[in-house]
């Protein structure tokens, strides 16, 4: 069964800093995946997401994403964070073999913007 | 705002209850999801929909249930009701399935309160 490492389930970085936050999957075979941003009080909302075309990928609010596969990660970056880019992120993994359809998510990162 | 609508936004309960979750998907999207999540077990899969029929099944407890109607929006019927069910449900839907890479839309979800 896959599976997301999401390391760190805090993360605090200054205002226009460089944002990383890490995740790791577990896969028999490259999977589908997926970055979500939970803003307070609110849904997850799709940052963007890995379906083999481009191992660079490029998301919403200047995020974007690396898909390693020697390395299982899939980390999420933005060169210059913002206040309003303080949430909780979750990285998720979907199957590609069809037996599993729904998106298993990581334990999240709440990422903190400081003044 | 996903497209993806749930009632109620707020639900205050007591123990031993039975409440119902509804959840309209976005138009044409033919899979509806269901998950909770919760401060000590995060974003955890329920159930999944796919045009009327169930499809996967994660952790769903004997206690609750679900159904799409010919419609496609779902309900969600959990009943003798533990303060441990207290969390955040959400509900999300697709076009297909989430092993095709399709988007999964998440609802902003229905707050449940058991005292």
């Amino acid at each position: 069964a896959q599976s997301v490492t999401q390391l760190g389930s805090h993360v605090s970085v200054s205002e226009g800093a460089l944002v990383l936050l890490r995740c790791n999957y577990s896969s028999s075979v490259p999977p589908y995946l997926f970055w979500y941003v939970q803003y307070p009080n609110q849904g997850l909302q799709l940052l963007l997401k890995y379906t083999s075309a481009a191992t660079l990928v490029k998301g919403i609010n200047g995020f974007e994403a690396e898909f390693k596969k020697s390395e299982t990660s899939f980390h999420l970056t933005k060169p210059s964070a913002h206040m309003s880019d303080a949430a909780e992120y979750f990285c998720a993994v979907s199957d590609r073999s069809g037996s599993a359809r729904q998106l298993t998510f990581g334990s999240g990162t709440q990422l903190t913007v400081l003044p | 705002d996903s497209g993806v609508t749930q009632t109620p936004k707020h639900l205050i309960t007591a123990t031993g209850q039975r409440v119902t979750l509804r959840c309209s998907p976005r138009s044409g999207d033919l899979s509806v999801y269901w998950y909770q999540q919760s401060l000590d077990q995060g974003l955890q899969f329920l159930i999944q929909y796919y045009n009327g029929e169930e499809r996967a099944k994660g952790n769903i407890l004997e206690r609750f249930s679900a159904q799409q109607f010919p419609d496609l929006h779902s309900e969600l019927n959990l009943s003798s009701l533990e303060l441990g069910d207290s969390a955040l449900y959400f509900c999300a839907s697709s076009a297909r399935t989430a092993s095709s890479g399709n988007t999964i839309y998440f609802g902003e979800g229905s707050w449940l309160t058991v005292v």
